[in-house]
């Protein structure tokens, strides 16, 4: 089945860009069906939404975050990636890929998701 | 944008039910879809939209909406229900999505 694994250094320098990337294995990436997100929680936070992006390459980002983050994808390489540039300590974060889908009209869902990447930003 | 506000903390009974509520104003346009999450784990899908529980969910797991309200039951909780439940939907404005800000089921 569809798996999903993030990859990327577990700590960066305050100021610098975090980059991460998320490899599909076990099935497809492409097609118009699905699209592909970054969310992240800081320890002992709540869940919050980067940004998402379909095939096409068509993205969407969290309005706060937006002028500092880029989520790309590459159907032949079987990844998405994700740069959120200027980090400070407020992004630190365990970073969660996902498979995103809309399952029915008005209603999409994150139905596969990464373990997951602690990235610590120092000063 | 949006917020979609749920209640800190919720507790039941083992074998009772218990039900996660979670409010905003892009509930009245899309449904919502609720993620379960067990200590050092990543999210599961346990629900979405009007009827749509993903395969290898329990039956014991059901959704609602209602207005601005949609709300997840658990119906005989059990032990390893014990998580923090957290709602989304896409965001009134259309362009992006909102997370709830989380519900810690206790079981008892």
């Amino acid at each position: 089945q569809l798996q999903l694994q993030e990859s990327g250094p577990g700590l960066v320098k305050a100021s610098e860009t975090l980059s991460l990337t998320c490899t599909v294995s076990g099935g497809s990436i492409s097609g118009s069906d699905y699209y592909w997100g970054w969310l992240r929680q800081p320890p002992g936070k709540g869940l919050g939404w980067i940004g998402i992006i379909y095939n096409s390459g068509n993205s969407y980002y969290n309005p706060s975050l937006r002028s500092r983050v880029t989520v790309s994808v590459d159907t032949s390489k079987k990844q998405s990636s994700l740069n959120l540039r200027s980090v400070t300590a407020a992004d630190t974060a365990v970073y969660y890929c996902a498979r995103g889908g809309h399952f029915g009209d008005h209603v999409e869902a994150f139905d596969i998701w990464g373990r997951g990447t602690m990235v610590s930003v120092s000063s | 944008s949006s917020e979609l506000t749920q209640d800190p903390a919720v507790s039941v009974a083992l074998g009772q039910t218990v039900r996660i509520t979670c409010q905003g104003d892009s509930l009245r346009t899309y449904y919502a879809s609720w993620y379960q999450q067990k200590p050092g784990q990543a999210p599961v899908l346990v629900f979405c939209g009007r009827n749509n529980r993903p395969s290898g969910i329990p039956d014991r797991f059901s959704g609602s909406t209602s207005g601005n309200a949609a709300s997840l039951t658990i119906t005989g909780a059990r032990a390893e229900d014990e998580a923090d439940y957290y709602c989304t939907s896409r965001d009134s404005s259309d362009d992006h999505l909102v997370f709830g800000t989380g519900t810690t089921v206790t079981v008892l």
